[in-house]
């Protein structure tokens, strides 16, 4: 059975530029959502998505975007890269009822330069 | 508004004794889950266990139990006879009711066991 996976494993990119990260649901999970985890802090929700459509988003601006694909799986996307994106980016996935636990891939570490 | 308060940001223990990871969490629902997870150095979130608001049986699994406590907004966490794998960030996390699965989380407490 496999866990959540995430690709890539590390990114470097500049200031100004965009990025895409990748994230395969658990087998038999449907949701999908984004955390943002700063060095030293916990992780923040970006956004969860379900049935192909944004279902709640936190308190992230529009530059971060995302995509959920009919195969479950998801797409992140940050446009006009700041510093102060550089962070673990962690995807979780979980069946979509009620009080489910969300199972965390091993994340995205993305470097801002 | 929700909110998860881990007050304890390192713990330094040496390898077998036990040691118990605060967790304190507000919160205006009635019906609400929480969570624990395990960092490793890996950096990936390994979930530990999951507390319904309304089941306040406390759970013990192998050198891991939980004590939750409505009274007092607590969840916490205690590794008994810890080894140097239990070295961690610890989070405590927080959802709410509803369809929605938002996990608001803790700051994190980093354990660390040494031999």
């Amino acid at each position: 059975d496999a866990g959540v996976t995430q690709s890539p494993t590390h990114l470097i990119k500049t200031r100004g530029q965009q990025v895409t990260l990748r994230c395969s649901p658990k087998s038999g999970h449907d949701t999908v959502s984004w955390y943002q985890q700063a060095l030293g802090q916990g992780p923040q929700f970006i956004f969860q998505y379900y049935e192909e459509e944004e279902r709640q988003r936190g308190n992230f601006p529009d530059r971060f975007s995302g995509h959920q694909f009919p195969n479950y799986s998801s797409e992140l996307n940050v446009n006009a890269l700041l510093l102060g994106d550089s962070a673990l980016y962690l995807c979780a996935s979980h069946w979509g009822g009620l009080g489910e636990t969300q199972y965390f891939g091993p994340g995205t570490r993305l470097l801002v330069l | 508004a929700q909110k998860v308060t881990q007050a304890q940001t390192e713990i330094s223990v040496v390898e077998k004794e036990d040691v118990t990871l605060d967790c304190v969490y507000e919160t205006r629902d009635t019906t609400y889950y929480l969570f624990w997870y395990k960092q490793p150095p890996s950096g990936e979130l390994v979930f530990l266990i999951r507390r319904n608001s309304f089941d306040e049986q406390n759970e013990i699994s192998g050198r891991y139990s939980w004590n939750f406590q409505k009274s007092t907004s607590s969840f916490n966490f205690t590794i008994t006879a810890s080894q140097v794998v239990d070295s961690a960030v610890y989070f405590c996390a927080l959802r709410g009711p509803g369809g929605y699965n938002k996990l608001i989380f803790g700051a994190g407490t980093r354990l660390a066991v040494h031999p």
